[in-house]
């Protein structure tokens, strides 16, 4: 079974640039959430996504958004980059059934601001 | 505002030791994650913890829930290399992950022989 696949794995981008990150649910899953991990503020909660429509979504600024596709699917932007967003963005899917809610992470998009 | 704090940061050990992890979180909630991460790589699944008492056993890795105590504690019995690693805990505290989960800052595991 295929997991969680995100892509680009690694990119650079510069100062005032925009970002788009892409992630591929296990297929079945039809939450997909995203973070970002960045060594002083930890792993951060950005948005959750289930059945295309946002449920909730962390204490970011609005730069930060997404959308999901009715394959489930996914995509985080970024607009008008910050040297701060140089982060690894992960991108996890999720049952969220009557099971456990157990989180399955990609490997995530490690992206670099300059 | 959830909070959740993993005790210690760090930890140097070496192997053959037994040692725990505790995590602990600042709201009620019944739902609790354990996850280990690589240098480099992604977040795995350890544990997911989902009532008060809650125990769950892994090879040398045992994790439980107190939910009354908002704790729960991740222990390493005989300690080998290869469990050298991050190790983070995080808690839903909406009970239904609707908020998403909130992490702890990581304890960073180096066993050493």
């Amino acid at each position: 079974k295929a997991g969680v696949t995100q892509t680009p794995r690694y990119l650079i981008k510069t100062r005032g640039q925009q970002v788009t990150l892409s992630c591929s649910p296990i297929s079945g899953h039809r939450s997909v959430s995203w973070y970002q991990q960045t060594p002083g503020q930890g792993l951060q909660f950005l948005f959750e996504y289930f059945s295309e429509t946002q449920r909730n979504k962390g204490n970011f600024p609005g730069r930060f958004s997404g959308r999901q596709f009715s394959n489930s699917r996914s995509e985080m932007n970024v607009s008008t980059l910050e040297l701060g967003d140089s982060a690894l963005y992960l991108c996890a899917s999720s049952l969220r059934a009557v099971n456990t809610g157990e989180l399955f992470f990609g490997e995530g998009s490690r992206l670099t601001v300059l | 505002e959830l909070k959740v704090e993993q005790n210690p940061l760090f930890l140097s050990m070496q192997e053959g030791k037994n040692y725990t992890i505790y995590c602990n979180y600042s709201t009620t909630s019944d739902r609790l994650y354990w996850y280990r991460q690589d240098p480099g790589k992604s977040l795995e699944s350890l544990f997911v913890l989902l009532s008060n008492g809650a125990v769950k056993q892994e090879g040398r890795l045992m994790a439980s829930l107190d939910t009354k105590a908002r704790l729960s504690t991740l222990h390493i019995t005989a300690a080998v290399h290869d469990l050298s690693a991050t190790y983070f805990c995080a808690v839903d505290g909406s009970g239904g992950g609707a908020d998403g989960l909130t992490f702890g800052k990581g304890t960073h595991l180096i066993i050493q022989p």
